[in-house]
């Protein structure tokens, strides 16, 4: 069982490159999350899409985009890379995203991104 | 805002004996609160989750206790093995939007010596 599978694994950019971070789940969930984590500082919510065709800002959005291309596969994409922006990404799944019936979130294991 | 603190950020225990690792959130909304362990490399793994109507769970060496009316719970790790040695995050369900988000704790890393 894949789960949730993230591509690239690592990636260094330079300051001002782009580039787009690849999610895809096979649970047949219907909301998607893209998180950031930093040292000390926990997991902080980038973008999520409670379902597809739906995308909404998360905790800390700025610089980033995002895509929802169909139910499997959500991307977040980095337009002009900074030093701040480095960090290791993780992108999560559940399979519905309503505030009364909380289900578990499914975690890939990430992408670690280093910007020059 | 939402804010969820975790303690401690370390811990470091002998083999067999508990841990335990707490966590305050700040909103009385919240109804779903997960604890995750992450492995080195790894992504956050599910270990054991706490809805609002329970006041505790408990899932063989493992358990969560929940204290609503003080906005807290904690997770508890009994007997503890060299390979529970790992991060461990806590989360607090949130509203937002009319949809559910998680909100993390900063995170334990709990280290178990042989």
């Amino acid at each position: 069982n894949a789960g949730v599978t993230q591509t690239p694994k690592f990636q260094v950019l330079k300051t001002g490159q782009s580039m787009t971070l690849q999610c895809a789940q096979d649970m047949n969930h219907n909301s998607m999350y893209w998180y950031r984590q930093d040292p000390g500082m926990g997991l902080r919510l980038i973008y999520y899409s409670a379902s597809e065709g739906t995308t909404d800002k998360g905790e800390v959005p700025n610089g980033y985009n995002v895509s929802r291309l169909n139910k499997r596969e959500f991307s977040l994409r980095l337009e002009s890379a900074a030093p701040s922006q480095t960090s290791v990404y993780f992108c999560a799944s559940s399979l519905l995203g309503g505030f009364e019936a909380y289900q578990p979130q499914h975690f890939g294991d990430g992408t670690r991104l280093s910007i020059l | 805002g939402e804010n969820v603190e975790q303690h401690p950020s370390t811990l470091s225990v002998q083999e067999g004996d508990s841990a335990v690792i707490k966590c305050t959130y700040s909103d009385s909304a919240s109804n779903y609160f997960p604890w995750y362990k992450q492995e080195l490399g790894k992504g956050p793994q599910l270990i054991i989750d706490i809805r609002s109507n329970v006041g505790e769970k408990k899932d063989q060496r493992i358990a969560v206790t929940l204290n609503k009316t003080a906005k807290h719970f904690s997770l508890h790790i009994t007997e503890t093995q060299p390979e529970d040695s790992a991060v461990y995050f806590c989360a607090a369900s949130y509203r937002s939007s009319n949809t559910g988000k998680l909100i993390f704790g900063q995170g334990t890393t709990l280290q178990v010596k042989p």
